[in-house]
C-alpha cells in the first residue's frame, strides 16, 4: 500500500515569508501528526489532528499552524519564517490509540535563508 | 521531556544479536512501549510495540521486564542496514497521539 506522502521534499524560503507543507496519510488513517527535526533539538512534536480536529499541540509558537481535511490529508503552515525554522518536517499517520504504530513520511527539508 | 533513558550509542558486529536497553521507571499502567528507528536521511520507522508481554515480529523482538520499568529491543542478527538511531518511546493508551522522542541510541554495525 502507498506510504505517507509529503510534498514538497525540499524547499528554500526567505526570512519573513510563509510556507505550507502537505501530508497525505495512508488510506484509512485518521490521525496525522507533525514533527520538527533539527540537529540541536532532535525530534519535537508540533501537533496532531484527528478527524479534522487538532487534538494535541506541542510547545511551538503560534506561527506554526495546521489543519486536516475531510479526506485526512493535512497541511501545516509556518508564517513569518525565521532562520531557526530550518529543519526537516515530518508527518506521521496512524489509526489511533496507544496500541498502534505510526507511519512516517520522508519529510520536507525546509531551508530558510 | 522524554520519559525513557537509553545509551547514547552501541556497536555491534554484523550477523550477531543486538540488545538495545531502555529504562522507563515512571511508566504508567496504560503506557505502551514503542520502538522506532531512523535510518540516515529518512523519517522514523516503526519497529515494534508492547504493553506487558514480550512481542515478536519480522523485524525484532521486544522483551519487557516484569515490573515494566525497563525493556530491551532485540535484533536477532544485525545487518549493515540496521545501523540507525533507535528510539524507545512511551505512548499513552488513550488518544495520546504524540510521540515524545528522546535522543535515542545510535547503533553502529561493523562488517
Amino acid at each position: 500500500k502507498a506510504g505517507v506522502t509529503q510534498t514538497p521534499r525540499y524547499l528554500i524560503k526567505t526570512r519573513g515569508q510563509q510556507v505550507t507543507l502537505s501530508c497525505s496519510p495512508i488510506s484509512g488513517h485518521r490521525s496525522v501528526s507533525w514533527y520538527q527535526q533539527t540537529p540541536g533539538q532532535g525530534l519535537q512534536f508540533l501537533f496532531e489532528y484527528f478527524s479534522e480536529t487538532q487534538r494535541n499541540k506541542g510547545n511551538f509558537p503560534g506561527r506554526f499552524s495546521g489543519r486536516q481535511f475531510s479526506n485526512s490529508r493535512s497541511e501545516m503552515n509556518v508564517s513569518t519564517l525565521e532562520l531557526g525554522d530550518s529543519a526537516l518536517y515530518l508527518c506521521a499517520s496512524g489509526y489511533d490509540a496507544g496500541g498502534d504504530g505510526y507511519t512516517f513520511g520522508s519529510g520536507t527539508r525546509l531551508t530558510v535563508v | 521531556d522524554a520519559k525513557t533513558t537509553q545509551p547514547n550509542s552501541m556497536e555491534s558486529n554484523e550477523e550477531e544479536p543486538v540488545h538495545l536497553p531502555c529504562n522507563h521507571s515512571t511508566i504508567s499502567g496504560t503506557d505502551y512501549i514503542h520502538w522506532y528507528r531512523q535510518l540516515p536521511s529518512q523519517g522514523p520507522e516503526y519497529v515494534i510495540h508492547g504493553l506487558t508481554s514480550n512481542v515478536n515480529n519480522r523485524m525484532a523482538s521486544l522483551a519487557i521486564a516484569e515490573d515494566r520499568k525497563s525493556s530491551t529491543l532485540i535484533l536477532h542478527r544485525a545487518t549493515l542496514r540496521d545501523a540507525a538511531v533507535y528510539y524507545c518511546i512511551l505512548r499513552g493508551g488513550g488518544s495520546q497521539g504524540n510521540l515524545i522522542f528522546g535522543k535515542g541510541t545510535k547503533l553502529s554495525v561493523k562488517p
